[in-house]
């Protein structure tokens, strides 16, 4: 069985202020990971996803995550947010093998304050 | 490459009503697979389809029903619907998913059906 955990629901930053969106997960076999970001009233967007190649991943929108095995950790960060980074986002893992389903954590909607 | 597409946007049903929704993924994407979001339960999977067969299938009632067609598209059936079953529905298409083999695990969504229930 898969899970994953997102500390925070809510998290508050300034404008060009570092973003730190953690997530941890826990998974019998090596795990793929992603991050999605999703806008009110829309789907969901890959920002970036681990899939067993670097543990530091760079994503879109200047987001990028590392992957922590030790730690069973894979942390989304942005070095300065922007005001159009308020969204929510979303941890997945997928248990890779044949398994292709999704499973989600509970999300963090990210405020960005002037 | 046009993204998947989801009709429709927006449903309001009565308690008791059975519904469909609609899904066409990606050209060349041959997975489908379905997620229920909630504010309560938050993100959960439905069921996958691949080549028209089911591959997997989440904690769902017997309610939820669907299916796949030759060219990929898929549909999402909820029979006798509850309150409980108001919710953004959505789709993701897979090029080459694992459930069948490959390797590609990069899922895209489409902006989702958003139900109520009534």
């Amino acid at each position: 069985a898969q899970s994953v955990t997102q500390l925070g629901s809510h998290v508050s930053v300034s404008e060009g202020a570092l973003v730190l969106l953690r997530c941890n997960y826990s998974s019998s076999v090596p795990p793929y990971l992603f991050w999605y970001v999703q806008y009110p009233n829309q789907g969901l967007q890959l920002l970036l996803k681990y899939t067993s190649a670097a543990t530091l991943v760079k994503g879109i929108n200047g987001f990028e995550a590392e992957f922590k095995k030790s730690e069973t950790s894979f942390h989304l960060t942005k070095p300065s947010a922007h005001m159009s980074d308020a969204a929510e986002y979303f941890c997945a893992v997928s248990g890779g093998g044949t398994a292709s389903k999704l499973t989600f954590g509970t999300g963090t909607r990210l405020q960005v304050t002037l | 490459k046009a993204g998947v597409t989801q009709t429709p946007r927006y449903l309001i049903k009565t308690r008791g009503q059975q519904v469909t929704l609609s899904c066409s993924p990606i050209s060349g994407h041959r997975s489908v697979s379905w997620y229920q979001q909630t504010p309560g339960q938050g993100l959960q999977f439905l069921f996958e389809y691949f080549s028209e067969t089911q591959r997997n299938k989440g904690n769902f009632p017997g309610r939820f029903s669907g299916r796949q067609f030759s060219n990929s598209r898929s549909e999402m059936n909820v029979s006798t619907l509850e309150l409980g079953d108001s919710a953004l529905y959505l789709c993701a298409s897979q090029q080459n998913p694992p459930s069948t083999g490959g390797m590609n695990t990069e899922a895209f969504f489409g902006q989702g059906t958003r139900l109520t229930v009534v």
